[in-house]
């Protein structure tokens, strides 16, 4: 299984401005994905990105508030952008397994004032 | 499309009995399915993974699921239940197409009663 960091765990950011999370993984991959767990609910995904081509995004998420880049095959960031406290979730990234599983990041919480 | 239903949001059990969470799939094609656990504020930890191998699965911590197509269901359960299986486990659902998306079932809270 791949190990996978977060940066940053946790952070408080006021509504209008924006947050950058990173994810580092410690092996090559090809799919990465995004995810938002809000408060008491399951896990929604946000988008895929794969290195060398645009994230693509689900139904209800787009880029200018999302988003992602991937530089390389160890490295992603999604950004949210002009925050509001509905964007208050946990942010999740996740790598493809050897086979269709996902191994996910601790998360970053994020809470919007 | 695909689809997960856990069929309880919570679920209590004295320690040491038996744990039970249900899911049911739906998947046009051939699914695999798995069971996560996220203890709080942890991350998703996997505990299994059925992929049209063996239909009873054997996963971490003494947990085990069983792919019954004929029901369409993969319920978990635990023959005795620990303090420290209290957590929120979820089920997941994928298909083995090139586009290796995921659908989440809404969770299960289960609660362990010393």
């Amino acid at each position: 299984s791949a190990v996978i960091s977060q940066k940053p765990s946790r952070d408080i950011c006021q509504r209008g401005t924006s947050l950058t999370i990173q994810c580092q993984v410690d092996s090559q991959v090809t799919m990465m994905f995004w995810y938002r767990q809000q408060p008491g609910q399951s896990l929604t995904l946000i988008a895929t990105a794969n290195q060398g081509s645009e994230a693509t995004y689900e139904s209800g998420f787009v880029i200018d508030k999302f988003p992602i880049s991937r530089p390389n095959l160890t490295f992603s960031t999604l950004t949210v952008s002009n925050m509001s406290p509905e964007d208050s979730s946990i942010y999740l990234c996740s790598v493809k397994g050897q086979g269709s599983e996902q191994y996910f990041g601790p998360g970053t919480r994020l809470t919007v004032t | 499309a695909q689809s997960v239903t856990q069929l309880d949001s919570h679920v209590s059990v004295s320690e040491g009995t038996p744990v039970l969470l249900r899911c049911n799939y739906s998947s046009s094609y051939s699914p695999s399915l798995f069971w996560y656990v996220q203890h709080p504020n942890k991350g998703l930890q996997l505990l299994l993974k059925y992929t049209s191998a063996a239909t009873l699965v054997k996963g971490i911590n003494g947990f085990e699921a069983e792919f019954k197509k004929s029901e369409t269901s993969f319920h978990l359960t635990k023959p005795s239940a620990h303090m420290s299986d209290a957590a929120e486990y979820f089920c997941v659902v994928s298909y083995s197409g090139g586009y290796q998306k995921v659908t989440f079932g809404t969770g299960t809270k289960l609660q362990v009663i010393p």
